[in-house]
């Protein structure tokens, strides 16, 4: 069963815009992962935050976490098309695994 | 380039039958990881090796097994196929068991199509 729940399921954006994804989950977690999917293609890592991390940067990414909450965010500052692609968070439970949420499907239009 | 091989890259075969998906972890990759990804199950955990050993399991069948050998290479075997099990198989591979800096390489997944 999923672990984590992403919203929204799809968003739709135009270039330049901020794209913000929200993920939510259920255990409690060592990490929590951002990755990227282009369609149809494997799974590429963006960004880890480690639960006593509250905030981390990475270029145009931008990503929170709050525990007490158990939700994360995602956000893409200054979108370009090429940001199109599918955001799946992921977390790392003290089981030594990862669980990854449902993902959330960006556009950006040119 | 993620450095981690799968083959075959697309399967097509029958109800009833069985495959074996192959990966290549990256060089000194101890950790290998298997995931299904359907359109309408997300990407599903199934099972983790570390060093040749078992050390996670997740929403794996009994008609599915895996095993990693020596050189460190894994196999996803798939028996009794059924039309449900038609998915995006992903293999992963990281330096150590995930301990707050696991960080995952996917392959570019192997495509099985159940007719």
């Amino acid at each position: 069963s999923q672990q984590g729940e992403e919203d929204p399921q799809a968003l739709s954006i135009q270039e330049g815009e901020n794209a913000t994804m929200n993920c939510s989950y259920k255990t409690s977690i060592n990490n929590l992962q951002w990755y990227r999917q282009n369609s149809g293609r494997g799974l590429v890592h963006l960004i880890l935050i480690r639960s006593n991390e509250r905030e981390k940067h990475s270029g145009r990414l931008r990503v929170t976490l709050d525990t007490s909450k158990k939700s994360s965010s995602l956000l893409i500052t200054a979108s370009r098309a090429a940001d199109t692609a599918s955001y799946f968070c992921a977390m790392e439970t003290g089981a030594n695994n990862l669980f990854f949420g449902t993902g959330t499907r960006l556009t950006v239009i040119p | 380039d993620s450095g981690v091989t799968q083959t075959p890259k697309h399967l097509i075969t029958a109800t009833g039958q069985r495959v074996t998906l192959r990966c290549s972890p990256r060089s000194g990759d101890l950790s290998v990881y298997w995931y299904q990804q359907s359109l309408d199950q997300g990407l599903q955990f199934l099972i983790q090796y570390y060093n040749g050993e078992e050390r996670a399991k997740g929403n794996i069948l009994e008609r599915f097994s895996a095993q990693q050998f020596p050189d460190l290479h894994s196999e996803l075997n798939l028996s009794s196929l059924e039309l449900g099990d038609s998915a995006l198989y992903f293999c992963a591979s990281s330096v150590r068991l995930a301990s707050n800096t696991g960080e995952l390489f996917f392959g570019e997944g192997s495509r099985l199509t159940v007719l």
